[in-house]
């Protein structure tokens, strides 16, 4: 199985700043990697996919890049409405896999 | 709208039984490949089967298989998990979730539905 290391588990930062999450595959994955959303009591949101595709509907302060074994995602400009967990997903082989989350907060 | 709405969730006992399911609407359901995908207490996301839009293809984590078993009804916009031998480390919000293809299990998941507990204690 390919293992999913993402990193920090959490994160605070103040509104307006730039924050970047990493997420390493065990081994190379191309760039079959997404990014998701979680928000409690909502359905978990696709906001990229293909390691750097937003998705329609994403607002550009949202992207990601990486291929191989590396990836980052980064929000340029943090607004309330971020306020969420964070997961990567690698789907270039079964089982899917996630990494374990990055709790996003306001300072 | 695209819409999936998980049910059947609730307490059950160690060694019972369960099923869920998922009602899509808002898309041409049989034309995508349909995931279970379960989130455990204070932990991350953990896949748990996937079925192709034909039920020919379909795959399971190794924590489930041979105990949990997927299925799809196209006529009536449904997927299902089967869940038996439930274990205490089952307890668990189940999410359903589409895929942007037909066949291809090995995807992301674009659309989620807002899930359904499952917990399971004595």
């Amino acid at each position: 199985d390919i293992q999913m290391t993402q990193s920090p588990s959490s994160l605070s930062a103040s509104v307006g700043d730039r924050v970047t999450i990493t997420c390493q595959a065990s081994q190379d994955i191309n760039k079959y990697l997404s990014w998701y959303q979680g928000k409690p009591g909502r359905a978990p949101k696709l906001l990229i996919h293909d390691a750097s595709t937003l998705e329609t509907g994403v607002p550009g302060r949202f992207s990601g890049r990486g291929s191989g074994t590396d990836f980052t995602f980064t929000i340029s400009g943090l607004q309330p409405e971020d306020i969420a967990t964070y997961y990567c997903q690698q789907y270039d082989s079964l089982p899917l896999t996630f990494g374990g989350g990055t709790k996003v907060e306001i300072k | 709208e695209v819409q999936l709405v998980e049910s059947g969730g609730g307490l059950v006992q160690p060694g019972r039984s369960l099923r869920l399911s998922c009602a899509a609407s808002g898309f041409t359901f049989d034309d995508y490949a349909m995931h279970w995908v379960r989130q455990i207490p204070g932990k991350g996301l953990e896949w748990v089967s996937g079925i192709s839009w034909n039920s020919v293809s379909i795959a399971y984590g190794d924590s489930v298989k041979g105990r949990f078993t997927i299925s799809r009804d196209n006529t009536k916009k449904y997927l299902y998990l089967q869940m038996n031998s439930l274990r205490p480390e089952d307890t668990a919000l189940y999410f359903c979730a589409k895929s942007p293809g037909e066949v291809r299990l090995y995807h992301y998941m674009d659309v989620w539905g807002r899930g359904t507990t499952v917990t399971v204690s004595s």
